[in-house]
């Protein structure tokens, strides 16, 4: 089925280990976005691509890293995990950009850090 | 600088009821306005999206949404409530600036649609 995939669902790791989160989208679309939901802070972007090779900071970068080497994937590594970083993440993907297209989200990976 | 208030963090209403969700925006311009929903365990979905046409929006399932310049609002409605509809709802704006490399929507914080049987 076409869509947006997300894997692992679920992911539990260590203070300090590396991890990442893959994000795979059929639909060719040229925007793909990282969020994370927390409690008491709604979704905050991460990190977007506008198209592949493009990438850009969103509200809360740091400690974190992407990249687009094709338009369908865009993975996120957490470098050197931190407990502040469990939360869920959610990747996206639109058609234009957000002012025109809505987002696709993917059904996210719950990530706990011990 | 944008931002979104949904005015309810908690809904409840009985099922065969209507639903009336608030949002109240804040726009330096001529703003896009989206309404999500995210059941447990899954990611947001598109309910209808408010982009300077009609300003009386319908969207999926029996939602729709109308765009009040005047009052900033764009509430979302639905004039009977089903069991289904039980989850969290999103209210996004999204302002013209975010066509030019700045890729940042404003979500509000949710409202939890609880039905009552």
């Amino acid at each position: 089925d076409a869509g947006i995939t997300q894997s692992p669902r679920y992911k539990i790791t260590e203070t300090g280990r590396q991890v990442t989160l893959m994000c795979h989208q059929t639909w060719s679309h040229s925007y793909m976005f990282w969020y994370r939901q927390d409690l008491g802070h709604g979704l905050r972007l991460i990190y977007y691509s506008a198209a592949a090779d493009i990438t850009d900071k969103g509200e809360v970068p740091d400690g974190y890293v992407v990249s687009r080497s094709k338009t369908e994937n865009f993975p996120l590594t957490l470098e050197s995990a931190t407990r502040s970083q469990t939360s869920v993440y959610f990747c996206a993907s639109s058609r234009q950009g957000t002012y025109n297209s809505p987002l696709h989200f993917g059904n996210g990976t719950r990530l706990t850090v011990t | 600088a944008q931002s979104v208030t949904q005015l309810d963090s908690h809904v409840s209403v009985s099922e065969g009821t209507p639903v009336l969700l608030r949002c109240n925006y804040s726009s330096s311009y001529s703003p896009s306005l989206f309404w999500y929903v995210q059941h447990p365990n899954k990611g947001l979905q598109l309910l209808l999206k408010y982009t300077s046409a009609a300003t009386l929006v319908k969207g999926i399932n029996g939602f729709e949404a109308e765009f009040k310049k005047s009052e900033t609002s764009f509430h979302l409605t639905k004039p009977s409530a089903h069991m289904s509809d039980a989850a969290e709802y999103f209210c996004v704006v999204s302002d013209p600036k975010s066509n030019f490399g700045n890729e940042k929507l404003t979500f509000g914080t949710g409202t939890r649609l609880t039905i009552i049987p």
